[in-house]
């Protein structure tokens, strides 16, 4: 079936900006995870969703950051007014159910850059 | 807090070498870990997902040990191919819904 997928691929934006970044889990998977990657560095949790509800928002760095998932499938990623350190991948992952012994499948991710 | 580090952070090596690339994580209360694989541009690919009761994971070429107790894990990489060339990743995951990466292995295999 098909995988995680993300839109769009790429985002350029100028500072000040809001942006949007949308992720399809696998279908039937209740838990959606986000994270960012910068460059060089491994990836780093942003938020969990179960369901429609976000059970863990502890990696969001500010309050310029918010994600949705209003129907508990598709979620959205919201930046308000971009900075140039935002610069990065955005990577949404999904899993079952979020128990302790599943895997994470992960998407191809959304390089976001900000001039 | 838990971190994770990858050692070497590249790794340059000529067609054909057996390679173990390293991590390892401070707080060996986890439940598992994972290796990825991260070609330029894209996305992860899960390779290995060692449960916290296994020791050993393998899938064709690779094989991935854990050692939860010093808080080790290898991936082993046999028979090495131009087509490995990528980064690799290693998380580990504790229960707090969220995997710990590491920084990442560049690895480049010479035809």
């Amino acid at each position: 079936g098909a995988g995680v997928s993300q839109t769009p691929s790429n985002k350029v934006t100028e500072k000040g900006k809001y942006v949007e970044l949308r992720c399809d889990p696998i279908s039937g998977h209740t838990a959606l995870y986000w994270y960012r990657q910068s460059l060089g560095q491994g990836p780093e949790f942003l938020i969990y969703f179960q369901g429609t509800g976000a059970a863990d928002d502890s990696g969001l760095p500010n309050d310029r950051f918010f994600a949705v998932r209003p129907e508990g499938s598709v979620s959205t990623l919201k930046i308000q007014r971009t900075e140039r350190g935002d610069s990065a991948v955005y990577l949404c992952a999904s899993s079952l159910g979020g128990g302790n012994q599943e895997t994470q499948y992960f998407g191809p991710g959304t390089r976001l850059l900000v001039l | 807090k838990q971190e994770v580090t990858q050692i070497p952070a590249a790794l340059s090596v000529p067609e054909g070498e057996n390679l173990v690339l390293n991590c390892s994580f401070t707080d060996s209360a986890i439940y598992n870990l994972q290796w990825f694989r991260q070609d330029p541009g894209k996305g992860l690919t899960s390779l290995l997902l060692i449960q916290s009761s296994q020791r050993e994971q393998t899938s064709g070429r690779l094989n991935a040990s854990l050692d939860k107790s010093s808080g080790r894990s290898t991936l082993y990489i046999a028979a090495s191919q131009p087509g490995d060339s990528a980064t690799y990743l290693c998380a580990v995951y504790s229960g707090t819904y969220k995997y710990i990466f590491g920084t990442g292995t560049r690895l480049k295999v010479l035809a």
